[in-house]
């Protein structure tokens, strides 16, 4: 999707071994969210962005770290896999305020084995 | 936690009719209801952002109407065609966004 990209696109791992998923986003927007998305729970937020160094939990973040420490890249950390984060990961930018919706990366496929 | 309700799950329309589905979300502290449309292996794209009650939006043979007052939203497909074959996300916003599980329409030819 044009302004916002994510890597990798797919990626597998083992359990117990730290994993960092990227955003990247050229829009300058301030507000940037990390999603996971599985069958019959649709998108479940994880952790949003604010501002550089500003973020804050969503409804699933255990287990999950996040960092922002420029505009444009926001990381999700898994600190140690496990199966139950096997998961397709999307991203997404927004403008507080705005009424545009917002934009998703093109998501990260992620299996933990 | 909020709760984000659509309805329903899913859903198989023969090409040509219309077809309408419902997003249930709280009525208090309402900012903005957003929908979605997801294609299978594709982000979901936005398709409409609604921020007054008795707000009607449309975009070609898709529309939607919003009710804050008693805290729904319905989208509204006329004529569907085989593109029309989506998951669509209605998705409450206060200071971030909450999605409901979607409703995945069928389009059958």
């Amino acid at each position: 999707d044009a302004g916002i990209t994510q890597s990798p696109r797919h990626k597998v791992t083992e359990t117990g071994t730290p994993v960092t998923l990227r955003c990247h986003q050229t829009e300058n927007h301030r507000y940037m969210y990390w999603y996971r998305q599985d069958p019959g729970h649709g998108l479940r937020l994880i952790h949003y962005s604010y501002g550089v160094k500003d973020t804050d939990k969503g409804e699933v973040s255990d287990g999950y770290s996040v960092s922002r420490s420029k505009t444009e890249d926001f990381l999700l950390t898994l600190e140690s896999a496990t199966s139950s984060q096997t998961s397709v990961y999307f991203c997404a930018i927004g403008v507080q305020g705005a009424l545009s919706g917002y934009t998703f990366g093109s998501g990260t496929r992620l299996t933990v084995v | 936690i909020l709760n984000v309700e659509q309805s329903p799950q899913s859903l198989h329309v023969q090409e040509g009719d219309s077809t309408n589905f419902t997003c249930s979300f709280p009525s208090s502290n309402f900012y903005a209801l957003h929908w979605y449309r997801w294609e299978t292996a594709k982000s979901p794209e936005a398709l409409f952002v609604m921020t007054l009650n008795g707000d009607e939006k449309k975009k070609g043979r898709i529309s939607a109407t919003l009710n804050t007052k008693e805290g729904y939203s319905y989208l509204y497909i006329k004529g569907s065609q085989p593109e029309d074959s989506a998951t669509y996300l209605c998705a409450f916003r206060d200071d971030k966004i909450i999605f409901g599980k979607g409703t995945r329409l069928h389009i059958l030819p």
